[in-house]
């Protein structure tokens, strides 16, 4: 089965530090696509960071980086100097690569994490 | 303008009804998705299409249904709203090859309350 656990259901931090938020995921296939996307109130879903599995290097977009740990199946994300619009609910969630698979091309998403940043 | 657009953003139905949204999208994306958002469930796919010929059912199709009436376009219907289908509707799109592909962009969502 195809599933991802976020295992911290809220979060919060003061403004300008940092947190990391958990993912952890499960999947037979050896190649696919990991995501976090951010959900502000504004209820948009946007993409914050993208890591594909075949690269051992860990994405960074900005201040978002990540911690990709593919025997582990890991995949947590780092926000650095926290600012107030960091504020949402943050999804985690895989996309397998290889053609033919009944998973193949599908998102299957975590339950959320709502990150609150404090001034 | 958005790339992906949603029609309507909020709609109230009454059990019974027959109730259609929308999707459209400018990226150029061959593939186009239907998801569903409950509080605590996340995500969850409705279904998806691959092409313009090509249709498959998700992991909660029941109830629902799809068209996609042109490459840019793929609507969500409901042919008998109940309650329980009452959520958050998100349409997305990706791209089969290119430097993003895979990656899904998002629609701003359709909330559907059913009476």
């Amino acid at each position: 089965a195809q599933t991802v656990t976020q295992s911290q259901p809220e979060m919060s931090v003061q403004e300008a530090e940092t947190v990391t938020l958990s993912c952890t995921y499960d999947t037979s296939e050896s190649n696919y696509y990991l995501f976090w996307y951010k959900q502000p109130p504004s209820r948009q879903m946007i993409l914050v960071i993208r890591q594909e599995a075949y690269k051992q290097q860990n994405a960074t977009e900005n201040r978002f980086s990540v911690n990709f740990q593919k025997a582990a199946k890991s995949f947590s994300l780092k926000i650095s100097d926290s600012q107030l619009g960091d504020t949402a609910m943050y999804f985690c969630a895989f996309v397998n690569k290889n053609a033919g698979g009944t998973s193949y091309g599908k998102l299957t998403f975590g339950q959320g994490t709502i990150l609150t940043v404090h001034p | 303008d958005a790339d992906v657009t949603q029609t309507p953003r909020n709609r109230i139905t009454k059990t019974g009804k027959r109730i259609m949204l929308e999707c459209s999208q400018t990226k150029g994306h061959d593939r186009m998705y239907w998801y569903r958002q409950d509080p605590g469930l996340g995500l969850r796919l409705i279904y998806y299409s691959f092409d313009v010929k090509d249709i498959n059912k998700g992991e909660i199709s029941d109830g629902y249904s799809v068209s996609r009436q042109a490459q840019a376009k793929f609507s969500l219907s409901l042919e008998s709203a109940i309650p329980n289908q009452t959520a958050l509707y998100f349409c997305a799109t990706s791209d089969f090859s290119g430097t993003e592909k895979e990656t899904q962009y998002f629609g701003p969502g359709t909330r559907l309350l059913v009476l």
